[in-house]
């Protein structure tokens, strides 16, 4: 059963690239990693998916190392608007033919001008 | 565009009733979730379908029971309210294609239990 860890809260100022780590040392070899973006009162948004080595979108990049044990989030050039709460989740399909997903706890990101 | 729309925003109960929230998805997607997020504690599965009448329990299932009549269509049922059930709930949708588990979220439901 993969436990994935964040940092609670980061600051950073507008225009600075921003590094969130999650750490998920049990992650099972169907599991991927996926990044959510969440505001106050809205459900969670998908920002990027990867399974391993490194990723990118038009958005973010996804660094996940060979282990796969963490993976880091990383936003280029931040702006006010990326002011959220940011979620790893870990998970995928079992041989059971069920799936398995544990959110990580949160990462309240907020960018100072 | 995958919408998932959930029946209420806001929603205020009394301790012991029974309260259904309901959940659905335009994308013919067969995995439907819901979730309590609760402040420090990100969140936590409640229950899962992936396919009509077909349920998995999540982590943290004790007062809460589904049903997954329609595809489209995924009920949380809270039997009797209390008031430590109060929360937002999150429901989302995924399909089951290899490598792609991406959920799409709805609004959320805020329940407070008096």
């Amino acid at each position: 059963l993969a436990k994935t860890t964040q940092p609670i809260s980061m600051d950073s100022y507008e225009g600075q690239e921003v590094n969130i780590t999650c750490s998920h040392n049990n992650i099972a070899t169907n599991d991927y990693i996926t990044w959510y973006q969440q505001f106050p009162s809205q459900g969670p948004r998908f920002i990027i998916q990867g399974y391993k080595t490194k990723v990118t979108n038009e958005v973010a990049s996804l660094f996940i190392p060979a282990d796969r044990k963490s993976s880091t989030l990383s936003l280029p050039r931040v702006s006010l608007s990326d002011t959220a709460v940011y979620y790893c989740l870990v998970g995928g399909a079992r041989a059971s033919g069920t799936y398995k997903y544990i959110f990580g706890t949160g990462t309240r990101l907020k960018v100072l001008a | 565009d995958v919408k998932v729309t959930q029946s209420s925003r806001y929603l205020v109960k009394r301790t012991g009733e029974k309260v259904f929230l309901e959940c659905v998805q335009d994308m013919d997607h067969e995995n439907m979730f819901w979730y309590r997020q609760d402040p420090g504690l990100g969140l936590r599965l409640i229950y899962f379908s992936y396919d009509v009448k077909m349920k998995e329990k999540g982590d943290i299932p004790e007062g809460y029971s589904v049903s997954r009549e329609k595809k489209e269509r995924f009920s949380l049922i809270l039997e009797s309210a209390s008031t430590n059930q109060t929360s937002m709930y999150l429901c989302a949708s995924s399909p089951t294609t290899s490598g792609n588990y991406e959920q799409f979220f709805g609004p959320g439901t805020r329940l407070t239990v008096l």
